[in-house]
């Protein structure tokens, strides 16, 4: 079993929908909870972290934790054409990084 | 600022012949990662160094992979002997080790041939 899993889609939204990327994870003293935008051809650049339960809001991203489930959500709103990308979970023990499969998102104007 | 800078951006190569990535960190970023990525395969963990720590290398596929880090900062992974399975998008990262962002640079794409 992998220590993160993610769909990897391909995910297709018109413009304006509410768009949510989940991951599930193995190992529950897993510390941080990342997200992680990669556009075509360029590296990963952070979009949110948190370390504990619930929700965590930045604009129109919504980052959700659920340690009893062990399972982590992005939630994209009022999706635009500039949200076009893979998105990449991202969980952390230590100094160890354990990333998803990423998810491929296209958001049709 | 500066971000993290790899190079070169494409590497074609032969099967056999070896070939070195070079990454540049962020200016005082003491941690530094390689990373993997594979076409539906994600981001695969390599090596990490952590300031003059011995380097962890428990991600390296195999003995023909190897990295250094001079001076704590720039990093060269050397991959010899390439095979056609090397074929990947190759990413560096660095951090301050804090809450362990990792800021990322736009990788080498290494094709072998």
């Amino acid at each position: 079993q992998k220590e993160v899993e993610q769909d990897p889609g391909p995910l297709s939204v018109p413009e304006g929908a509410i768009v949510s990327l989940n991951c599930t994870y193995s190992n529950s003293a897993f510390q941080y909870f990342m997200w992680y935008r990669q556009y075509s051809r360029k590296g990963p650049e952070l979009l949110m972290y948190t370390y504990s339960s619930g929700n965590k809001e930045d604009g129109r991203f919504t980052a959700q934790v659920d340690k009893s489930s062990k399972y982590i959500s992005l939630f994209i709103r009022d999706s635009q054409p500039s949200d076009s990308a893979t998105y990449l979970c991202a969980i952390t023990l230590g100094n160890q990084f354990y990333f998803g499969t990423g998810t491929s998102l296209t958001v049709i104007p | 600022g500066a971000g993290v800078s790899q190079s070169p951006s494409n590497k074609v190569t032969e099967k056999g012949k070896d070939v070195e990535l070079r990454c540049d960190p962020i200016s005082g970023h003491t941690a530094l990662y390689w990373y993997r990525q594979s076409l539906g395969q994600g981001l695969e963990f390599l090596i990490y160094f952590q300031g003059n720590s011995a380097p962890d290398k428990s991600g390296l596929p195999s003995d023909r992979f190897s990295a250094e880090r001079t001076g704590g900062s720039v990093s060269t992974l050397t991959i010899q002997r390439t095979q056609q399975e090397d074929s990947a998008v190759y990413l560096c990262a660095s951090s301050t080790g804090t809450y362990n962002e990792q800021f990322f640079g736009p990788g080498t794409r290494l094709t072998v041939l």
